[in-house]
Parts: structure tokens; C-alpha cells; sequence
């Protein structure tokens, strides 16, 4: 089956650029997700990328989608500490567009 | 404005109770799915409906049972729990089968079985 994975934790200094980084292996992956977790909620949708684009910026969020080498990454601009929080990297296919493969999530930590 | 709302949001139980988990939207979304939160492991889908009277099974469906009634519920029924089961689950709700359609979490129950 489908499988999407991880770092499991990320430390940067506040201003820093963090890159969570996330390798699929589905090769018919159409559309790929990063959410974001914050302590006691549930996940909310910050970016998706279309599988035939390289690249999507969203303000502060860059999202590089390497195809060939099944490679997606985040980049936080200027990371805050209300960045602070787990992320998720998710892929579905056309397929089976009502279903989600959740990587394990990377937990972003942000220091003064 | 509630978008996806779960009760209970804590809940535990002992070996062998029933139980069942609640989950409703108010965005008239046809795809609904359940989802388990373990360390570690990301979240693993259980069950999904992609329609009132379609459910299907999704990654770990063994010890879960659903239904979809309304369009606006989506219970997830716990038969006889099992510690195995002590987890945080997750339901969602999206608008069409479109992929660039986001999924709406809500925000969790978390269940632990003694």
C-alpha cells in the first residue's frame, strides 16, 4: 500500500527557515497536503500542491514537490513560535480521492 | 459557524464496553471518514462514507462499526473495546471527491480502554 514518511522532530531558532521534509511512494499521487496540528485540536489544511507543479508559495510557506524522487517539502519563512506545532504531509490519488495517506507528522519546535 | 464537531471529547472505558463516538457537520459534505491518532504512526483511516447510506471500509476497520443515516452524522461504534483501541480519533468531513477539495477535522475524542 500506500506509505508517506517523516522526520518525526524539527528544532529551529525563531526567524529561522525551517524544511519538514516528506518521501511518498504512491507514483499515482495526484494532489499533496500539508496539515497542521496544533495541542488538543484537530488538523487544519495549510497548502496543497497539484502532483504536475514543482513549487507553490503561499506567504510565508514554499511547498518543492521533486516528482521523479517521490520528495515534498515545507518551508516556513521566518518561522514564528506560533509555529510551534506537528506537521503532516498527506497524498491522495485520483483513485481514491476520498481517502487521505497521513505521513507520521514532524514535530516543529520553535526557540527564542 | 460549528464545521465539524465531536463529543465526547475525553471518554475512557473498560475492556469489553461499548461505546459510540459522535460526529456531525454542518457544511452539507457527502465525504465523511474517521481517522485514528497514534504516536508515531500519523492517522490511519478506519472508516469512510463518501454518501448517506455508503460506507466502506479504510485502513483499520476491525473493532469499528459505522453508519451514515443523514448526511449530517457519522457515528463510529466501538462494540467491545479493546486497550488496543486507547487512541485519539479523528472525523472529517469534505465537500466533493474533488482531491483540491481540504478535508475539515474536527477536534478529536480521546478515548482510553483500561
Amino acid at each position: 500500500g500506500e506509505d508517506v514518511e517523516q522526520s518525526l522532530f524539527l528544532s529551529v531558532r525563531e526567524g529561522d527557515s525551517s524544511v519538514i521534509n516528506c518521501t511518498y511512494t504512491d507514483s499515482s499521487s495526484t494532489y499533496l497536503y500539508w496539515y497542521k496540528q496544533e495541542p488538543g485540536a484537530g488538523l487544519q489544511l495549510l497548502t496543497y500542491i497539484f502532483s504536475n507543479m514543482d513549487m507553490k508559495q503561499d506567504q510565508r510557506l514554499t511547498v518543492l514537490l521533486n516528482k521523479k524522487d517521490k520528495h515534498l517539502s515545507l518551508r516556513i519563512a521566518d518561522t514564528q513560535t506560533g509555529d510551534s506545532a506537528i506537521y503532516f504531509c498527506a497524498e491522495t490519488n485520483t483513485g481514491t480521492a476520498s481517502k487521505l495517506t497521513f505521513g507520521t507528522g514532524t514535530r516543529l519546535q520553535v526557540t527564542l | 459557524n460549528a464545521g465539524v464537531t465531536q463529543t465526547p471529547k475525553f471518554q475512557v472505558l473498560k475492556t469489553g464496553q461499548s461505546m459510540t463516538l459522535q460526529c456531525a457537520q454542518d457544511m452539507n459534505h457527502e465525504y465523511m471518514s474517521w481517522y485514528r491518532q497514534d504516536p508515531g504512526m500519523g492517522l490511519r483511516l478506519i472508516h469512510y462514507s463518501v454518501g448517506a447510506g455508503i460506507t466502506d471500509q479504510g485502513e483499520v476497520p476491525n473493532g469499528y462499526n459505522v453508519s451514515r443515516s443523514t448526511t449530517e452524522d457519522f457515528p463510529l461504534r466501538l462494540l467491545s473495546a479493546a486497550p488496543s483501541q486507547t487512541s485519539v480519533y479523528f472525523c472529517a468531513s469534505r465537500g466533493s471527491s474533488r482531491p483540491n477539495q481540504p478535508q475539515h477535522f474536527g477536534d478529536g475524542t480521546r478515548l482510553s480502554i483500561l
